[in-house]
């Protein structure tokens, strides 16, 4: 198994301003996931992102609102752009591991006034 | 497409009563999806509670039971007594395929069980 780290933990933030929320691994893995999850919903992947290369974007989410770096293989960073009240949720990162189970963060609960 | 449903919560339970909790999936992309449930325990991330990969077969953990049934395609998710300590939010999931990442998640279930 793997454990992640993410850090803050809960941020408040104003719009239009950029916050970055980040993701360790305690091993090494090819590659992690950054999921959304607005109160009472079902996490929604965002994005796959592998070292090296740029991330996957899923529909309705994009690299300019989104961008998320990967600069080595326990690291990723989400950054959320000119945030707004409906970008209120919590954020996940994770890791899979065999037979595609997936391994989370405890999640960075974000609210944007 | 692929989706999941499961029972709406919040559900409320006493200590040492039986519990299920339902799931039926859609699996477009593949006729047998690999199944799972997933629970958050307050104050922490969530975490692989069960998963049963072959149709047919009954995954278990802390006393919690899923059969994944691909004739009715539910995957209920069943104790036999709860304790106070099982208060969390479940969530049952499916990944279309063993290679594939893409987890989809059901809305997920409050459960709420009374000492």
């Amino acid at each position: 198994s793997v454990l992640l780290y993410q850090k803050p933990n809960r941020d408040i933030c104003q719009s239009g301003t950029s916050l970055k929320i980040q993701c360790v691994a305690d091993s090494q893995v090819v590659s992690m996931f950054w999921y959304q999850q607005f109160q009472e919903q079902s996490l929604m992947l965002m994005a796959t992102a592998n070292e090296g290369s740029e991330a996957t974007y899923e529909s309705g989410f994009t690299k300019d609102k989104f961008p998320i770096s990967r600069p080595n293989l326990t690291f990723s960073t989400l950054t959320v752009n000119n945030a707004r009240p409906g970008d209120s949720s919590i954020y996940f990162c994770s890791s899979s591991g065999v037979s595609a189970e997936q391994f989370f963060g405890p999640g960075t609960r974000l609210t944007v006034l | 497409g692929d989706s999941v449903t499961q029972t709406e919560g919040p559900v409320t339970v006493s200590e040492s009563e039986s519990l299920i909790i339902n799931c039926t999936y859609s699996a477009t992309s593949i006729a047998y999806p690999n199944l799972f449930w997933y629970v958050r325990y307050p104050g922490e991330g969530l975490q692989l509670l069960l998963k049963v990969i072959t149709a047919g077969q009954k995954g278990s953990s802390r006393g919690f039971e899923a059969t994944y049934n691909k004739e009715t395609t539910s995957f209920h998710l069943q104790k036999a007594s709860v304790q106070e300590s099982d208060s969390a939010v479940y969530y049952c999931a499916l990944v279309p395929d063993t290679n594939a990442y893409k987890v989809i998640f059901g809305k997920g279930t409050h459960l709420h069980v009374l000492p």
